[in-house]
């Protein structure tokens, strides 16, 4: 089945250390997204692609980078820089051809501090 | 981006309807209202989109109203797995490649 995969489920990180989050997707879209969403709250936008080998900062990529180097992968990685990095991550992708397509999204990482 | 407003929570009995309200009065004319939800502990899933005509599909429908200043997520018989944060979002198609803007959205509890 076609789909998004975010590995690893949860995540913790030590001070000082950086950590990557994957997220694959087969359903052949251009576009993927990082979201940060913490207790109780809605979804805010780390990072942005819209096509392989660039990529578009959201409302809050300080401390965070990404690559894209297959139109598939979109990985995140969470730098020392960040400071409250505990958090429930998700990645999401889209089809930007034919107007209007949906987001379709992972099950999420969830990153805890030790 | 324009914004909407949703209650924060609303509560429904299993098998019957349930309508969700959104208000958005500063909706553009390109502005595309999407539906998303979130079970706990996973990601948002689509629900329904709409421009101005009403929409309906197998999950759900949508009630836009004549002014597009609001609108009403309609589930015609709730279950319990219909128990999570619903979202409305307002979506302009001219900036095909943005993300979606999610505020904190309405948790819907649904008892037996």
């Amino acid at each position: 089945d076609g789909g998004i995969t975010q590995s690893p489920k949860y995540l913790f990180r030590k001070e000082g250390q950086n950590v990557t989050l994957s997220c694959e997707q087969n359903l052949n879209h251009d576009a993927m997204y990082w979201y940060r969403q913490d207790p109780g709250q809605g979804l805010r936008l780390i990072y942005y692609s819209q096509i392989v080998n660039d990529f578009q900062k959201g409302d809050i990529a300080e401390g965070y980078s990404v690559s894209r180097e297959k139109k598939e992968s979109f990985p995140l990685t969470v730098t020392s820089a960040q400071k409250n990095p505990t958090a429930f991550y998700l990645c999401a992708s889209r089809r930007l051809q034919g107007g209007n397509q949906p987001q379709h999204f992972g099950d999420g990482t969830r990153l805890s501090i030790l | 981006d324009a914004k909407t407003t949703q209650p924060n929570s609303m509560e429904s009995n299993e098998e019957e309807p349930v309508h969700l309200p959104c208000n958005h009065s500063t909706i553009s004319g390109t502005d595309y209202i999407h539906w998303y939800r979130q079970l706990p502990s996973q990601g948002p899933e689509y629900v329904i989109h709409g421009l101005t005509s009403n929409v309906n599909n197998r999950m759900a429908s949508l009630a836009i109203a004549e002014d597009r200043k609001s609108s009403t997520l309609i589930l015609h018989r709730a279950t319990l797995r219909d128990a999570a944060v619903y979202y409305c979002i307002l979506r302009d198609e001219s900036n095909s490649g943005y993300a979606l803007n999610f505020g904190k959205g309405t948790s819907l509890l649904v008892t037996p």
